[in-house]
């Protein structure tokens, strides 16, 4: 069966700092897509990036990077010098033909980026 | 290009009423997903439309949820007769292919007393 572990529940770091967070999933299906998404305050839950399972090419985006690992069933979240704005809930999804590509959502890591 | 919307962004109301969630999903999207999250548990799928048939409502909880995508344009999720258990956020979710990223709404939290 799918599933997706995000095993943080909540992070707080200081403005500036670096902060990772986890995320670990599960499928027997070899085709397969991973996401991110960000859920600010006020609860939308906001696209971040689409990882097909062939491409195991890190992305960065700003200061957003992702670094996936078909070995370990890892796709990692890093942003780099965090600011108060990124204060939110991260969820981590997966999708694939065995679930109908609906998504199945990790269960969430709020993350504090204190002043 | 607009988003995905949903109507109402709140609803209250108490055990034993009816309540109908819209959700209009961006336009040329033919797929659409609901979800919700009720508190403190992870955000689950409820069912996907691929233009107006239902693909998979495999995650509807019971007989008491009903949901209609007319025409394939927008859709409802009726809850009738509304229970406690109920209450969460409810999501909506629009993608132009599956496997593609979906795009949500604001969701609708629903509370029922």
């Amino acid at each position: 069966a799918q599933k997706v572990t995000q095993a943080q529940t909540e992070i707080s770091v200081v403005e500036k700092e670096d902060v990772t967070l986890d995320c670990v999933y599960e499928t027997r299906d070899t085709t397969y897509y991973l996401f991110w998404y960000k859920q600010p305050p006020s609860g939308e839950l906001v696209f971040l990036i689409r990882r097909n399972s062939f491409d195991e090419q890190n992305e960065i985006s700003g200061r957003y990077s992702w670094n996936f690992q078909k070995s370990t069933s890892s796709f990692n979240f890093t942003i780099t010098a965090s600011q108060v704005v990124d204060s939110a809930v991260y969820f981590c999804a997966l999708s694939d033909a065995d679930s109908s590509y609906k998504l199945i959502f990790g269960s969430g890591t709020r993350l504090l980026v204190r002043p | 290009e607009a988003g995905v919307t949903q109507f109402p962004s709140h609803s209250v109301i108490e055990k034993g009423q009816t309540v109908t969630l819209r959700c209009d999903p961006i336009s040329g999207h033919d797929n659409l997903y609901w979800y919700r999250r009720v508190m403190g548990k992870e955000i689950k799928f409820l069912l996907h439309f691929v233009k107006e048939s239902k693909q998979d409502e495999s995650g509807m909880p019971n007989n008491r949820f009903l949901a209609e995508r007319t025409g394939g344009t927008y859709s409802t999720l009726k809850v009738q007769p509304a229970e406690l258990e109920d209450s969460g956020v409810y999501f909506c979710a629009s993608s132009q292919r599956r496997g593609h990223e979906q795009y949500f709404g604001p969701g609708t939290r629903l509370t029922v007393t």
